[in-house]
């Protein structure tokens, strides 16, 4: 597509159900990226991937996070078992081509609440 | 892992009045960028300067990658350029690692 999209805008969800975060990159980028912004603070990396592979889940607070891109284009961020710390605003960024070297489009976000 | 640090954390303009924030990183970079988060919470990529100059409409940027810093210049501001301005650089193949971020208010 033209931008990145991401969806759901808006999640509110009860402590302890799982949540599924959609990223939809901009079409031929081979990178893509997760993130993490709390309220008043920058984003902080989650994990990343270069096509279908993940290159980096180093940022991923927990084994309750876990991220695929299996056909390397559209990219799900799923949370288990919620709790209310996870509540944030999580973005999608994706690049041309790798981590270093290209700019980065970021997606809309989604904005989880954990009730 | 880079460091990013932003300055000043905080700034009031008057419509109409000039700016230059600050970034200062702890390593040599091959990515850095400027970005605007707009009150409802867009993050918008404004320039993709590893080094050198560019400049588009009121705003610039400016990286010294020699020296570790960036700056980015707002002319003539005005209201729309309210909300937070992030810096983020990186280094060899990792992700971008963003600062704290300078919270722009521009007043009429």
């Amino acid at each position: 597509g033209a931008g990145v999209s991401q969806s759901p805008r808006y999640k509110v969800t009860k402590r302890g159900q799982d949540v599924a975060l959609r990223c939809d990159p901009i079409s031929g980028h081979v990178s893509l990226y997760w993130y993490r912004q709390a309220l008043g603070q920058g984003p902080e990396f989650l994990t990343y991937f270069n096509y279908e592979a993940q290159q980096d889940k180093s940022g991923l607070p927990n084994d309750r996070f876990s991220a695929e891109r299996p056909e390397g284009s559209i990219s799900t961020l799923t949370i288990q078992r919620t709790e209310q710390r996870d509540s944030a605003m999580y973005r999608c960024a994706s690049s041309l081509l790798g981590a270093g070297v290209n700019g980065y489009t970021f997606g809309s976000g989604t904005r989880l609440t954990v009730v | 892992g880079i460091q990013v640090e932003q300055s000043p954390p905080d700034l009031i303009l008057q419509e109409g009045a000039n700016s230059t924030l600050r970034c200062n990183f702890s390593d040599s970079v091959n990515n850095l960028q400027w970005f605007h988060q707009n009150p409802w919470g867009q993050l918008i990529n404004l320039f993709y300067i590893p080094s050198g100059t560019k400049q588009n409409g009121r705003l610039s940027a400016t990286t010294v990658a020699t020296e570790r810093y960036s700056l980015l210049y707002i002319s003539s501001s005005q209201t729309t350029d309210s909300g937070v301005y992030f810096c983020a650089a990186a280094s060899g193949n990792t992700p971008l690692v963003f600062g704290k971020g300078t919270r722009l208010s521009v007043i009429a």
